[in-house]
């Protein structure tokens, strides 16, 4: 079964308005996560690393001020998508490994956004 | 920035035959190598992973090539079904950090037609 959850799976606001997302891992202590963003048919593209009870480490390119990312406690790590636009649109994923197996990776299920 | 160029961008294949996917890196540091099973509006799924001290890995129907001196690596998907309908990704985390940090290739959309 799934080792990290990702809430939720689909979301479509309108223009303007923050959406949250969560990731979750169920069985294990995450110090660090992951979260990516992918477009139609395209690679993933890393976003930031989301660190626990500290400040989340933003990827080159990436507005830290647009993407909140709050990792307040060991299996929680969400995403705040703040006064999102249409160019907002797109599937965001998240992904952590467990303590000590830093190579293998756990992904989120998605959440597909659609900002009207 | 360090590169995964991967190929090709799709790829379509009769039911049981053998899909292949290539890629190649242009960075020596790098120490683990995977691919990831994508299907649509999913999260991606690790499939099989390699270090380079070895040329081969399988599991089932999935093998991974490895050629360390042409800094390449394939999958290999032998008797492909329809259930392998998916994109694939390869991937390279910099040595010593998280795979999380990777490196991910464009992906290969692979169509296995029954």
């Amino acid at each position: 079964g799934a080792v990290v959850s990702q809430h939720p799976s689909r979301v479509i606001c309108k223009s303007g308005t923050s959406v949250k997302i969560e990731c979750r891992s169920l069985d294990f202590q995450a110090t660090t996560m992951f979260w990516y963003r992918q477009f139609p048919k395209k690679s993933l593209m890393l976003m930031a690393t989301s660190n626990e009870g500290s400040k989340a480490t933003y990827e080159q390119g990436v507005e830290k001020d647009k993407f909140l990312i709050n990792h307040a406690s060991l299996t929680l790590s969400t995403l705040t998508v703040t006064s999102a636009h249409p160019e907002d649109s797109s599937f965001y994923i998240c992904s952590a490994s467990r303590p000590g197996g830093n190579e293998k990776l756990f992904f989120g299920s998605g959440t597909q956004l659609s900002v009207l | 920035q360090q590169q995964v160029k991967q190929s090709p961008q799709s790829l379509i294949v009769q039911k049981g035959g053998i899909s292949i996917i290539n890629c190649a890196y242009e960075n020596t540091a790098f120490d683990y190598f995977p691919w990831y099973q994508q299907f649509p509006g999913k999260g991606p799924a690790l499939l099989i992973a390699i270090r380079p001290d070895v040329s081969e890995k399988k599991e089932g129907r999935f093998t991974i090539s490895f050629n360390k001196s042409a800094k390449q690596f394939s999958l290999h998907i032998m008797d492909s079904q329809p259930g392998d309908s998916a994109t694939y990704f390869c991937a390279a985390p910099p040595r010593g950090t998280n795979a999380g940090k990777s490196t991910f290739g464009d992906g290969t959309t692979l169509t296995v037609k029954p």
